[in-house]
């Protein structure tokens, strides 16, 4: 298996634009998480969906923050409009009911200008 | 709520030196406990876990028990090398993944 897999792995955009990360968990896995890393903050979890369906969404930042999963293969985090302190790397994770252990993408690094 | 707690960094060693990272919980119930890793520039991956009290995981000469008396998991390796500089996460995982708890990371020096 090719692990879990973000794109892109870099993006830098100006303040007030719309982006949008990717990422692809590991075939049969069906619990997908999104974290976000910072110096000054740790590692944070956004949200986590369960078989494509969002269970907690509490620790995303605000209204400017969105994320969905149409399919068990498939979800995007999506920042409009961003700011400058949304700069960070991006996790995706994935696990299955099995062992509930998580295995991370490799993120995206995200700096707004 | 459930948290995790590690000591704080960085720690620096010398290479082929005894390290200790403390890590200690809260959880009702009994929690799966694991140790990830991140070297620079990469994602978090899965060093150890234990699933049960008294259990230890291992890998790459690391070893961690799970002491529920102490509610603690303490990472351990007898002789560091400079390749495993890197940051350490203790976390806790309850409820069939869906209570998945990180501690804050430990970074990790080692010197030639």
């Amino acid at each position: 298996d090719a692990g879990v897999i973000q794109s892109p792995r870099h993006e830098v955009t100006e303040m007030g634009q719309e982006v949008t990360l990717r990422c692809k968990p590991i075939s049969g896995h069906n619990s997908l998480f999104w974290y976000r890393q910072t110096m000054m903050r740790g590692l944070e979890l956004l949200i986590y969906f369960n078989n494509n369906v969002p269970i907690d969404d509490s620790g995303m930042p605000e209204d400017r923050f969105s994320a969905k999963m149409p399919n068990a293969s498939f979800s995007t985090l999506k920042i409009q409009p961003s700011e400058p302190r949304d700069s960070a790397v991006y996790f995706c994770a994935s696990s299955s009911n099995v062992d509930y252990e998580q295995y991370f993408g490799p993120g995206t690094r995200l700096t707004v200008t | 709520g459930n948290s995790v707690t590690q000591m704080e960094g960085p720690v620096t060693l010398s290479e082929e030196a005894f390290l200790t990272i403390n890590c200690t919980y809260t959880a009702t119930g009994y929690p799966s406990l694991f140790w990830y890793v991140q070297y620079p520039g990469e994602g978090l991956q899965l060093l150890l876990k234990a699933t049960k009290a008294d259990d230890k995981g291992s890998n790459k000469g690391f070893e961690a028990t799970y002491r529920k008396e102490t509610t603690s998991f303490h990472l351990e390796k007898g002789s560091v090398q400079v390749s495993d500089s890197a940051v350490y996460f203790c976390a806790l995982s309850q409820y069939y993944g869906q209570n998945f708890v990180f501690g804050p990371g430990t970074r990790l020096s080692v010197l030639p």
